[in-house]
Formats: C-alpha cells, sequence, structure tokens
C-alpha cells in the first residue's frame, strides 16, 4: 500500500529555510489524479494547510505563506518537497506531508480529501 | 477565506453514548466537507469526505451529515478507541483548504 514518509532537519535557525521531503513508496507518485499536500500542526493547536503540487508541478499555495513557500516534485525519485523560507519561531511545529483527491463514492465526481498521511516530523526553529 | 467553526470544542462522553460534533462554515461550501480523527502523536485520519461518504476501512458508526453552511459528525456508540480530537476541513475553495479548531472528545 502506497505510504509516505517525510524527512527533513529537526532543528531550524531563525532566519533560515525549512527543508522538508516527503518519499512515497508503495506506489507511483505519478500515478493516478493526485495532488500531495503539506499541512502543519503547532503544538497543542489544530492543523494548519501550506500547499500542495501535482506532478505537474502546478501549486496552490495557502495565502498567508505564499511570499515564503515553496513545494517542488521530483517524479523520478517519488517525492516532493517544502521549503519555508524566513522561518521564526510561529513556524515551529509538526509538519505532515499528505496525498490529496479522489473520487466520491459515485464514482463521477473527483473531489478533495487528505486520506494518505506521513507519520509528521517535528521542526523546532530556535538559534 | 472561507471559516471554520465546530462545535463543542469538547465533550466527555461515556462508552456507549451517541456523540453529535458540529461543523459550521463561513460560507456554502456544498457538500465538499471532510472530517477527520486524531489521538495524540498521531497524525490525522480521514473519517467522512464529501460530507457524507464514508472512508473505506473506517466503522460505520461513523456517519456525517448537512450541506452548505451546516454539517454534522455522528457517532452512534462511542467506543474506547474513539476518544480524540475530530476535525472538520473545507475542500470547497482549492486555493485555500481550511480545517475547524476541533472538537476533543474524552472520558466521562
Amino acid at each position: 500500500q502506497v505510504q509516505l514518509q517525510e524527512s527533513g532537519p529537526g532543528l531550524v535557525k531563525p532566519s533560515q529555510t525549512l527543508s522538508l521531503t516527503c518519499t512515497v513508496s508503495g506506489g507511483s507518485i505519478s500515478s493516478g489524479s493526485y495532488y500531495w499536500s503539506w499541512i502543519r500542526q503547532p503544538a497543542g493547536k489544530g492543523l494548519e494547510w501550506i500547499g500542495r503540487i501535482y506532478t505537474s508541478g502546478s501549486t496552490n499555495y495557502n495565502p498567508s505563506l505564499k511570499s515564503r513557500v515553496t513545494i517542488s516534485v521530483d517524479t523520478s525519485k517519488n517525492q516532493f518537497s517544502l521549503k519555508l523560507s524566513s522561518v521564526t519561531a510561529a513556524d515551529t511545529a509538526v509538519y505532515y506531508c499528505a496525498r490529496d483527491g479522489g473520487y466520491d463514492s459515485s464514482g463521477y465526481y473527483y473531489v478533495w480529501y487528505f486520506d494518505l498521511w506521513g507519520r509528521g516530523t517535528l521542526v523546532t526553529v530556535s538559534s | 477565506d472561507i471559516q471554520m467553526t465546530q462545535s463543542p470544542s469538547s465533550l466527555s462522553a461515556s462508552v456507549g453514548d451517541r456523540v453529535t460534533i458540529t461543523c459550521r462554515a463561513s460560507q456554502s461550501i456544498s457538500s465538499y466537507l471532510n472530517w477527520y480523527q486524531q489521538k495524540p502523536g498521531k497524525a490525522p485520519k480521514l473519517l467522512i469526505y464529501a460530507a457524507s461518504s464514508l472512508q473505506s476501512g473506517v466503522p460505520s458508526r461513523f456517519s456525517g451529515s448537512g450541506s452548505g453552511t451546516d454539517f454534522t459528525l455522528t457517532i452512534s456508540s462511542l467506543q474506547p478507541e474513539d476518544f480524540a480530537t475530530y476535525y472538520c476541513q473545507q475542500s470547497y475553495s482549492t486555493l485555500l483548504f481550511t480545517f475547524g479548531p476541533g472538537t476533543k472528545v474524552d472520558i466521562k
């Protein structure tokens, strides 16, 4: 079955760039009509969608983070990545990657939902 | 931006209870509403998509309803493994997916 796994540094200094990679295993990142998303969750708080990418390279970003976010995909490695620049303590969170999309129960309409998630990785921003 | 609210923010219930959680969108989102369950230290798990469709492998005691701005997640008979935090999420606006603040269900 398809699985997702986040990887990257657990500690990033303020003003630097946070870089994470999500590796998709058990299936091709290019199969189906899925988008691939990044979502984060500060400790004890709710979920915030960061953005997503299609294997064509098409992206959508959360407007509140858009100026600092870049999501890219490497289909040859079955991976997609997140870069978040100019980080501050407010960016400290567990970062999840997730698969986004699927058909509804009728099988006719394509809708958006996060059906597969990585286990998450804690990134702390601190000097 | 489409804002999502949930009520209650927390609730205490007993095994076997019927539990209802409400989610409201700041504008109509048709049926583009998903529900997730999250346990401490774990990633969220998809329960319901498109307002009322049960994700494969999810027990039938979970159900969802609603359309427009008002939605409900119901657990017909609460089980010990259901104590968790539940989030709704709108997928109507693909430019900005947003989640509700969560409802924590704990043991009475």
